[in-house]
């Protein structure tokens, strides 16, 4: 799988919107870049994935550059609730999934 | 609630013993996943079962081995156990084998004394 590269960590305040942005410049033409999110003292949650296009659900959008090298997770209105380590993997399917050490988003009133 | 329910949620043993975990993974999903998290190493992929077979392998020691039952739950048994083995340990579930979204249980933490 990809290795991918993520800030630390972000701030945002809560009603705004975030945008959580991933580096994967060695992603293979099959990997799909995977969005997963960690809340404290719970197992991880799948968010959304994509391959080239970009894709929208309940709970985010993704943005995928056209080269496919980087990607950005939008959270359209974060709420104290979002706040989570959010991992960022490139991937063919959900087998040996590689979690790096995300993006802890904070989010404030 | 992701559907994936793992048992025990607390584990505290002795170093040297075996331990066993359980997972039942989301109704109808046939893959089951292991994964575990300490605080130096991070989230780790250990294993994959798919409908009763392994499938994948990853940083899985020699001392612990899984399985998947007929019924799809599997269990993760931990043995000669040492301190470093105290993790949070994740089971996951998805559809088939080739899914790209999986779902995570709660975890089991295991404290090892």
């Amino acid at each position: 799988d990809a290795k991918t590269t993520q800030p630390n960590s972000m701030e945002s305040n809560e009603e705004e919107p975030v945008h959580l942005p991933c580096n994967h410049s060695t992603i293979s033409g099959t990997d799909y870049i995977h969005w997963y999110r960690q809340l404290p003292s719970q197992g991880p949650e799948y968010v959304i994935h994509g391959l080239t296009s970009n894709v929208n659900n309940r709970m985010a959008s993704l943005a995928i550059a056209e080269d496919r090298k980087s990607s950005t997770l939008i959270l359209h209105r974060a709420t104290l609730r979002d706040a989570a380590v959010y991992y960022c993997i490139g991937n063919d399917t959900a087998s040996k999934l590689t979690f790096g050490t995300g993006t802890r988003l904070q989010v404030t009133l | 609630d992701s559907g994936v329910t793992q048992t025990p949620k607390h584990l505290i043993t002795a170093t040297g013993q075996r331990v066993t975990l359980r997972c039942s993974p989301r109704s109808g999903d046939l893959s089951v996943y292991w994964y575990q998290q300490s605080l130096d190493q991070g989230l780790q992929f250990l294993i994959q079962y798919y409908n009763g077979e392994e499938r994948a392998k990853g940083n899985i020691l020699e001392r612990f081995s899984a399985q998947q039952f007929p019924d799809l739950h599997s269990e993760l048994n931990l043995s000669s156990l040492e301190l470093g083995d105290s993790a949070l340990y994740f089971c996951a579930s998805s559809l088939g084998d080739r899914n790209t979204e999986a779902f995570f249980g709660q975890g089991t933490r295991l404290t090892v004394v």
